[in-house]
């Protein structure tokens, strides 16, 4: 069935480093790749996302990179910073349906 | 503007009780989701509307979960006969258009069961 693997579960960084999170997805079929940030108590919040026309996209501090031969997508952060610490969840989802796929999240604590 | 609601933000039954969660999503939004998030994990997809249809509700766990919307815009998700392992937050998302578009999730329902 369909399923999306992420790691790690838990990431802990130094500010101004990097951090990196993998995902991989089952269904070949999917196009659409969220990634959502999650603080304690709220709703997620989409961070940035990529289709699959798409190998790479830029925001800031935030990227995001998808390899659809591999069904693997990656988030990277660089320049953490304290108030990026929250669980970031990775989504695969498809054009024709509404369903997105999460993965089971990875808790990310920057130390200041 | 405003973002999705959605009430209550915390509801707390007895075990087979019946329960109701509201979902407001952002206005113009054609496209409501639900899904359910259990303690420290995922979210788990429930229901997809279009419109007042729901294209695919093969997330629903059982004929005790049910959801309807009216008028494109409102939601509501009822859940009979709780159980304990029904104990969740409930999140709703919208969407501009329909399949493929970029969902915005609400706060979420923390719905107990003892």
């Amino acid at each position: 069935g369909e399923n999306v693997e992420q790691h790690p579960s838990t990431l802990s960084v130094q500010e101004g480093d990097s951090a990196v999170i993998k995902c991989t997805y089952s269904d070949s079929a999917s196009n659409y790749f969220p990634w959502y940030k999650q603080e304690l108590g709220k709703g997620p919040q989409l961070i940035i996302d990529i289709r699959s026309n798409v190998g790479e996209k830029k925001d800031q501090r935030i990227a995001v990179t998808l390899n659809k031969t591999a069904k693997h997508f990656s988030l990277h952060i660089t320049e953490t910073q304290p108030e990026d610490s929250a669980v970031y969840f990775c989504a695969a989802g498809m054009s024709n349906t509404g369903k997105l796929i999460f993965g089971q999240g990875t808790t990310l604590q920057v130390k200041p | 503007g405003a973002g999705v609601s959605q009430s209550p933000s915390n509801k707390v039954t007895e075990k087979g009780k019946d329960v109701e969660l509201r979902c407001d999503p952002i206005s113009g939004h054609t496209a409501l989701y639900w899904y359910r998030q259990s303690l420290g994990q995922g979210l788990e997809f429930l229901i997809y509307f279009q419109g007042n249809s729901a294209p695919d509700k093969s997330g629903l766990p059982s004929d005790r979960f049910s959801a309807e919307r009216t008028g494109g815009s409102v939601s509501t998700l009822t859940i009979q006969r709780t159980q304990q392992e029904d104990s969740a937050v409930y999140l709703c998302a919208s969407s501009f258009g329909g399949a493929g578009e970029t969902q915005y999730f609400g706060p979420g329902t923390r719905l107990l069961v003892l």
